[in-house]
């Protein structure tokens, strides 16, 4: 059981729009920056958005992050084939003294 | 660029102990800290350990707290995980990964560890 929580999936049509959700708690998102990654199958993650909205330099703009109390989401728009892959949340929980991340949600575009 | 090399997996027994490798280049190594996260075949990450820049400071997932340990080495540029006490649940890809004030940069391509009789 994740300490973050994310649906195991979503889906949707190439050129659409999807987000992700991450809900967690006030030791975690609520008090510190989140982060997302995309992993490809058999590749290592990817960071994709950090400290909450950030995109590092090579990510495209189709990919943004939000943060509101203690869940974040991530946006994808004009969705692509290639975008299929798993994505996860993570962040510090200060409580524990531990990273944390969600449990992962399979993109599919259809 | 930053490059993240692990080795050191394998397959070892429940109840023996392996260290895992990772040879960081492209940055200067001394200034950040270091990550190990891991992932079980077919389920998602789970985060191991970090230390700091310098060593001093170590955080660990309660799952393997009291078995691993973390350490580096500014000399080689290197970060490892001591792991004992394996279990049949400790089995997972194992990534290294560089950490740029508090959040997982980069990622190395990862080394497997199977704990199997």
């Amino acid at each position: 059981q994740s300490v973050l929580t994310q649906p195991p999936s979503v889906s949707a049509a190439p050129g659409q729009k999807v987000t992700i959700s991450c809900s967690g708690s006030s030791s975690n998102i609520g008090n510190n920056y989140v982060s997302w990654y995309q992993q490809f199958p058999a590749t290592a993650p990817k960071l994709l958005i950090y400290d909450n909205n950030k995109r590092p330099s090579g990510i495209p703009d189709r990919f943004s992050g939000s943060k509101s109390g203690t869940s974040a989401t991530l946006g994808i728009t004009g969705l692509q084939t290639g975008d299929e892959a798993d994505y996860y949340c993570g962040t510090w929980d200060s409580s524990l003294s531990a990273g944390v991340f969600g449990g992962g949600t399979e993109l599919t575009v259809l | 660029q930053v490059q993240l090399v692990e080795s050191g997996g394998g397959v070892v027994q429940p109840g023996r102990s392996l260290r895992l490798s990772c040879a960081a280049s492209g940055f200067t190594f001394s200034r950040y800290a270091m990550h190990w996260v891991r992932q079980a075949p077919g389920k998602g990450l789970e985060w191991v350990a970090v230390i700091s820049f310098d060593g001093s400071t170590k955080y660990f997932a309660d799952s393997v707290r009291g078995r691993f340990t973390i350490s580096r080495d500014s000399s080689t540029n290197t970060v490892f995980l001591q792991m004992n006490s394996l279990r049949a649940e400790d089995t997972a890809i194992y990534y290294c990964a560089k950490d740029k004030l508090g959040v997982v940069d980069y990622w190395g391509q990862g080394t497997l560890v199977t704990v199997s009789s």
